[in-house]
């Protein structure tokens, strides 16, 4: 499958852990997002990187949350002292480069906070 | 600021009726949307794009500037069209996130 995928598929922890995310973006897209996602709502982006680069952030990634793709092919997200309202789905999407306009969807990593 | 709305959470039609999924959105300036489905159990995926203005498994969307609005339609309904679907708008001067709507659970009764 060549598809973009997300490690692990799903992750329960406590209030205060630290946990780390995984995506994997099709090969040779240099772009990569990520979007958070909670019930009833449709995907909220949170973050972009062209290559290696973070270029865009959203308001909602707060200072516990940071992103890094350091030779621009996989990328971590990770959440430190999680709260309960971080309980969602965490999807990361890739495209090819400039001109693209469709983003490649990954499965997911379900996130739950108890 | 930018915004879509997706009026309705469910919708459920026929098999061969028509159906209309519902999309507003609030933007200053040129905006390019984005239809995207979830079929059960799959990734979400592209569905159409305003600027290409095809038809996608029957499926059309026009932009309508005056009424802020990207309808999603389809003359004759089929059972594998029930998914989620999602209206998306890409960010100010082609910036590279989505907004997404909320989303339709559209169902096809056989």
């Amino acid at each position: 499958d060549t598809g973009v995928s997300q490690d692990p598929r799903h992750k329960i922890t406590k209030r205060g852990q630290n946990v780390t995310f995984r995506c994997d973006p099709i090969s040779e897209h240099n772009r990569l997002y990520w979007y958070r996602q909670t019930l009833g709502q449709g995907p909220e982006f949170l973050t972009y990187f062209q290559n290696e680069a973070q270029l865009e952030k959203s308001r909602l990634l707060s200072d516990r949350f940071s992103a890094e793709r350091p030779k621009g092919s996989f990328s971590t997200l990770e959440i430190q002292r999680t709260e309960q309202g971080d309980s969602a789905m965490y999807l990361c999407a890739s495209s090819p480069g400039q001109g693209a306009y469709e983003q490649y969807f990954g499965p997911g990593t379900r996130l739950t906070v108890t | 600021a930018q915004r879509v709305t997706q009026p309705e959470k469910l919708l459920s039609v026929f098999k061969g009726a028509p159906v209309e999924l519902k999309c507003n959105y609030s933007y200053s300036g040129s905006p390019e949307l984005f239809w995207y489905v979830q079929y059960s159990r799959q990734r979400l995926q592209l569905l159409l794009r305003h600027i290409s203005r095809e038809s996608i498994k029957g499926f059309t969307a026009d932009l309508n500037k005056g009424e802020t609005s990207f309808h999603l339609k389809k003359p004759f309904a089929q059972e594998e069209d029930s998914a989620m679907y999602y209206c998306a708008l890409r960010g100010l001067w082609g910036a590279n996130n989505l907004f997404f709507g909320t989303g339709t659970r559209l169902t096809v009764i056989p």
